[in-house]
């Protein structure tokens, strides 16, 4: 079975400064997607960013970035120019290809604090 | 273009009770996954629905079950429910082949 780790409860940041969480990751399968998601006070689950395994390329959406270690199975989100809306709870989440496992698997969590 | 709207958003139920939560999902979705998030955790998958019928499942007791309508939207319902029980449950879509899923906001359910 698939696990997430992600060994930081807290973290904090200064307004435009850059901040990178932690997550890695067990798994024996070859190919796989991964994601991160902000989880504010509104509770809704964000998607800020995926990956799939078989991409080199880190992606990367506007202020957000991930370095994507496939072999060291780790997998972190440098968040860029930090904003006050960026303060909220993110998730590391693994999801296998298809085929018959759909679920996504999540991490315990960052809570990321904005400090103006 | 709706995303994904659950209901409802808070509810109050005692121990041994049942309870249904809905789920719309977002225009075009077919698929819908739910997920129940204790305080201070990540999400844990209790099962996805797709064509009406449950096609994976996470790792709950029987007393959870859920229920896919012609219209793609689900319900989701628990029967004799525990203090444990108590957690943020959350709805998620996807369109068949998308590997992401969207969410809702998710409903906020407190045994007591």
């Amino acid at each position: 079975a698939q696990t997430v780790t992600q060994s930081q409860p807290e973290m904090s940041v200064q307004e435009a400064e850059t901040v990178t969480l932690s997550c890695t990751y067990d798994t024996s399968e070859s190919d796989y997607y991964l994601f991160w998601y902000k989880q504010p006070p509104s509770r809704q689950m964000i998607l800020v960013i995926r990956q799939e395994a078989y991409k080199q390329q880190n992606a990367t959406e506007n202020r957000f970035s991930v370095n994507f270690q496939k072999a060291a199975k780790s997998f972190s989100l440098k968040i860029s120019d930090s904003q006050l809306g960026d303060a909220a709870m993110y998730f590391c989440a693994y999801r296998s290809p298809g085929g018959s496992n759909y679920k996504l698997t999540f991490g315990k969590g960052t809570l990321l604090t904005v400090n103006p | 273009d709706a995303g994904v709207t659950q209901s409802p958003t808070h509810l109050i139920k005692t121990r041994g009770q049942q309870v249904t939560l809905r789920c719309s999902p977002k225009s075009g979705h077919d698929t819908v996954s739910w997920y129940q998030q204790a305080l201070g955790q990540g999400p844990q998958f209790i099962f996805q629905y797709y064509e009406e019928e449950e096609r994976q499942r996470g790792n709950f007791p029987d007393r959870f079950s859920g229920h896919q309508f012609p219209n793609y939207s689900s319900e989701l319902n628990v029967n004799a429910l525990l203090l444990g029980d108590s957690a943020l449950y959350l709805c998620a879509s996807s369109d068949t082949g998308q590997a992401g899923y969207t969410f809702g906001s998710g409903t906020r359910l407190t045994v007591v």
